[in-house]
């Protein structure tokens, strides 16, 4: 149950992109990975922004958006808000759990 | 809407058991897998267990496998999770999670969680 390596912190201004990177997906299983992503605030419940690496639940910011590359997946936020400081998660599965990454602090400058 | 409330914290002596509930209202809850999730004071989140939609599928972490047993009663809309020989590295916030429709309960679709349910172990 190794869990997938995420930076711990990231920071970005008003109006820029930045990309929170996800590593070492298990992909093992069928040759498939799976990766979600969860935004959480300061003493909130996480809040689901992307699943199956690229699509986003209705009502999530388009601003928000995901891709994959072999064992990698990583959450692009593009036109930085000061409400999109926050810790980010991904989370995926190892073929009989599921792991969540350790967090990326994202701070908006 | 959907809704989801934890009960059932509090703090506990180490070696001590526990069981905390999760309330569902708002959807149909036995269409759907559940999942446990907690996060210890200034840490990240950890996944705990998931339960299939009827029960007949569980699967948990390590750190907790043979302590804890998550289990639900689709009559009361409600998912349990019973923690055992419960130490100090379980002291955290508990959160139960739905998981979305038409994925497998192994691929995480958390879409709707709880506000959570603090748990302390101490002495």
């Amino acid at each position: 149950q190794s869990a997938p390596t995420q930076a711990a912190s990231v920071s970005g201004s008003p109006g820029q992109s930045i990309t929170i990177s996800c590593t070492g997906i298990n992909t093992d299983v069928g040759n498939y990975g799976y990766v979600s992503w969860y935004q959480q605030n300061p003493g909130k419940a996480p809040k689901l922004l992307i699943y199956d690496f690229i699509n986003r639940p209705s009502g999530v910011s388009d601003r928000f958006s995901g891709s994959k590359s072999e064992k990698t997946a990583s959450l692009t936020i593009s036109g930085l808000q000061f409400e999109d400081e926050a810790h980010y998660y991904c989370c995926s599965y190892t073929g009989n759990s599921v792991v969540f990454g350790g967090g990326t602090k994202l701070t908006v400058l | 809407q959907v809704q989801l409330v934890e009960s059932g914290g509090g703090v506990v002596q180490p070696g001590r058991s526990l069981r905390v509930s999760c309330a569902a209202s708002g959807f149909t809850f036995s269409s759907h897998a559940m999942h446990w999730v907690r996060q210890a004071p200034g840490k990240g989140l950890e996944w705990v267990a998931v339960i299939s939609s009827d029960g007949s599928d569980k699967f948990y972490a390590n750190s907790v496998k043979g302590r804890f047993t998550v289990s639900r009663d689709n009559s009361k809309n409600t998912l349990y999770l019973q923690m055992s020989s419960l130490t100090h590295e379980d002291t955290a916030v508990y959160f139960c999670a739905r998981q979305g429709p038409y994925k497998w309960m192994l691929m995480p679709f958390l879409d709707n969680w709880g506000q959570g349910d603090l748990v302390t172990v101490s002495s």
